[in-house]
């Protein structure tokens, strides 16, 4: 059964980077699609972007000039880092594997709260 | 404002049917068989429900399908139990730019 876990910081200051790593296990990380969504406190999911096993990314356009994603097959993980965050950056970020426009393995998700 | 829109809820007594709409576009959910359900139980991650407009996972109860006309997809749930409370997202393929969208989701309850 494939797992995946998100790890990070969950305090990051305005105008910082936001970094978040997911590990997965169960499974390899080679071959597959893999995203980042995140959900601010009682509002709706955003897909951030993905980023495929060969490095190839796709990024939700609202958030592209933001965002970089990175990935370490050799480490089954992969990468988010977010740049110049704003209180508007505050939510859970989920981690999930993405197959033909759907998401079927989630990670827990982590809260990320940006303040001073 | 999400791409996608749903009802902000929808309720149901034990045993019966619910149907949530997910309407969108000729540019997402009309032109593609690419749309995904999620179910959403308070303080946990969403559970996918649905997949490419109609399959379901390994696991998922037969009482929830799923359906597309046009713009529009559905998704639907029968003989309504009190665990199917949660909050259900759509969510669809919106071609090579965009990517992905997601509904602002609907709040289930069960009465």
């Amino acid at each position: 059964q494939v797992q995946l876990q998100e790890s990070g910081p969950g305090l990051v200051k305005p105008s910082e980077t936001l970094s978040l790593t997911c590990t997965v296990s169960g499974g390899s990380i080679s071959s597959y699609y893999w995203s980042w969504i995140r959900q601010p406190a009682g509002k709706g999911l955003e897909w951030i972007g993905h980023i495929y096993t060969s490095g190839s990314t796709n990024y939700n356009p609202s958030l592209k000039s933001r965002v970089t994603m990175s990935v370490d097959t050799s480490k089954n993980q992969f990468s988010l880092k977010l740049s110049s965050v704003t209180a508007a950056d505050t939510a859970v970020y989920y981690c999930a594997r993405h197959q033909l426009g759907h998401f079927d393995y989630w990670g827990q998700g982590t809260l990320v709260t940006v303040s001073s | 404002q999400s791409a996608l829109t749903q009802p902000a809820s929808v309720s149901g007594s034990p045993g019966q049917s619910i149907t949530i709409s997910c309407t969108g576009t000729s540019s997402d959910v009309g032109s593609y068989n690419l749309v995904s359900w999620y179910q959403q139980h308070p303080g946990k991650a969403p559970k996918l429900m649905i997949y490419e407009g109609s399959k379901r996972p390994s696991g998922v109860s037969n009482r929830f399908s799923g359906s597309k006309s046009g713009n529009t997809a559905s998704l639907t749930i029968s003989g309504l139990q009190a665990e199917d409370e949660a909050d259900y997202y759509c969510c669809s393929y919106a071609g090579s730019s965009t990517y992905v969208v997601f509904g602002g989701g609907t709040k289930l309850t069960v009465l």
